[in-house]
């Protein structure tokens, strides 16, 4: 079946650095949403990018639509001890192709003070 | 807050016995969604109901019995469960199932232990 696969898995970084992290797939997908949760709680919409090659931000980040429509990438700038969480990538397929959303395994991330 | 509630928030049971999650949003949705979450496993969908009407059952297994009587409520039944069964229970929904520019949103989620 579809896979989406994030990478890194995980990271730490000091505060007030800028994080980049990434979500790539062989199929195509018509919709591409990023999701931070925290331990105990349910995933949190941070983004939704509807285009290919649509770039929208949200306070401190950024996500982008890749081109061909197998890809997404957010980025965090200056990042704060609140940014800590699992952040999770999910694209939903084009009708027809089973399964309509695909969620990433989570890159798990850490911020030192 | 994000529109989507679920509860108990936790729950501990016993492999004998029958117990209920709910989930209620409040968005004007017509899609809903269960799915499990285990420790370093990505989200596994489970079922999917698009006005009221189950649209996908992604080989759950029996003990697991979910019913949605109108587009804002979803439960899932749960009995004779297994301790594997253990995880994040997290609800969603959508505006439809399989619609165009759809977007998720989701439940804090059930925590759920079997013992």
């Amino acid at each position: 079946g579809q896979q989406l696969n994030q990478s890194p898995q995980s990271m730490f970084i000091q505060e007030g650095e800028d994080v980049s992290m990434n979500c790539t797939s062989s199929s195509i997908f018509n919709t591409w949403l990023w999701y931070k949760q925290e331990p105990g709680e349910g995933p949190v919409l941070l983004i939704a990018l509807y285009k290919a090659g649509e770039l929208t931000s949200n306070g401190r980040l950024t996500a982008q639509f890749g081109i061909t429509r197998k890809d997404s990438f957010l980025n965090i700038s200056a990042s704060i001890p609140s940014d800590v969480g699992i952040y999770f990538c999910a694209g939903q397929l084009p009708l027809g192709y089973g399964q309509n959303f695909v969620f990433g395994p989570g890159t798990r991330l850490s911020v030192l003070p | 807050e994000t529109g989507v509630t679920q509860t108990p928030r936790h729950l501990v049971m016993g492999m004998t016995n029958k117990k209920s999650l709910k989930c209620e949003q409040h968005l004007g949705h017509n899609a809903m969604y269960w799915y499990k979450q285990s420790a370093k496993k990505p989200l596994e969908l489970m079922f999917v109901y698009n006005f009221k009407e189950q649209t996908e059952n992604n080989s759950v297994p029996s003990r697991f019995s979910p019913e949605c009587p109108n587009s804002s409520h979803l439960f899932l039944h749960l009995h004779t469960l297994q301790p594997e069964d253990s995880a994040l229970y997290l609800c969603a929904s959508s505006r439809a199932a399989q619609g165009v520019q759809e977007t998720q949103y989701f439940g804090p989620g059930t925590r759920l232990l079997v013992l």
